[in-house]
């Protein structure tokens, strides 16, 4: 199975400011089938990107994806206050999906 | 208004089964692919199981040869029979269709908790 790790596990920013996140596997991501998702407390995810740099529908456009291969981004131009949750990445190039283990995006 | 509705989920003791029901409303479960994913407690989400439009069936390793994807036509419903169950189990688990693709959906989950 293809392994998804996301770094940094936190990130502290103020609203405004750029957030990068990143996320790497363990194997090349097939067709660049990976996605990224937004989850808020008590809340199911939210499709952010797909394709890796597609954005789906609703998705503002501060929101941008990025790369191939084995490294992913994901990018927030510019931090709202509705941008602070959880984002993970997931890979659906292969009949095993996998996610990575997420990224908390708090307010410093 | 396009909705996933899970149920089934509760309180089990280790070793016990239980059945996940994932009912669909406007769109049909066979024309897509329905995927279970869960989320343990603080933590964070694992893709669990994935029934293909064809009815071909994965699993993650963690669940291969305890769990088991189905769906009924019939009731626009997919199932996840679970078995053997542990602690290691107890999360939210919720219903996605069509993951990574601009038709991805989620139901809203259901809480299964593995304990004696």
């Amino acid at each position: 199975e293809i392994v998804l790790t996301q770094s940094p596990g936190t990130l502290s920013l103020s609203p405004g400011e750029r957030a990068t996140l990143s996320c790497r596997a363990s194997q090349s991501v097939s067709s660049s089938y990976l996605a990224w998702y937004q989850q808020k407390p008590g809340q199911a995810p939210r499709l952010l990107i797909y394709g890796a740099s597609t954005r789906a529908t609703g998705t503002p456009d501060r929101f941008s994806g990025s790369g191939s291969g084995t490294d992913f981004t994901l990018t927030i131009s510019r931090l709202e206050p509705e941008d602070f949750a959880v984002y993970h990445c997931q890979q659906y190039g292969s009949s095993l999906y996998t996610f990575g283990q997420g990224t908390k995006l708090e307010i410093k | 208004e396009v909705q996933l509705v899970e149920s089934g989920g509760g309180l089990i003791q280790p070793g016990g089964s239980l059945r996940l029901s994932c009912t669909a409303s406007e769109f049909t479960v066979s024309d897509n692919y329905m995927s279970w994913v869960r989320q343990a407690p603080g933590k964070g989400l694992e893709w669990v199981s994935l029934i293909y439009r064809g009815g071909i069936t994965y699993y993650a390793d963690s669940v291969k040869g305890r769990f088991t994807i189905s769906r009924d036509n019939s009731k626009n419903t997919v199932y996840l029979q679970m078995n053997s169950l542990r602690a290691a189990d107890s999360a939210v688990y919720y219903c996605a269709r069509d993951l990574g693709s601009p038709r991805d959906f989620w139901g809203q989950g259901t809480l299964v908790t593995v304990s004696s």
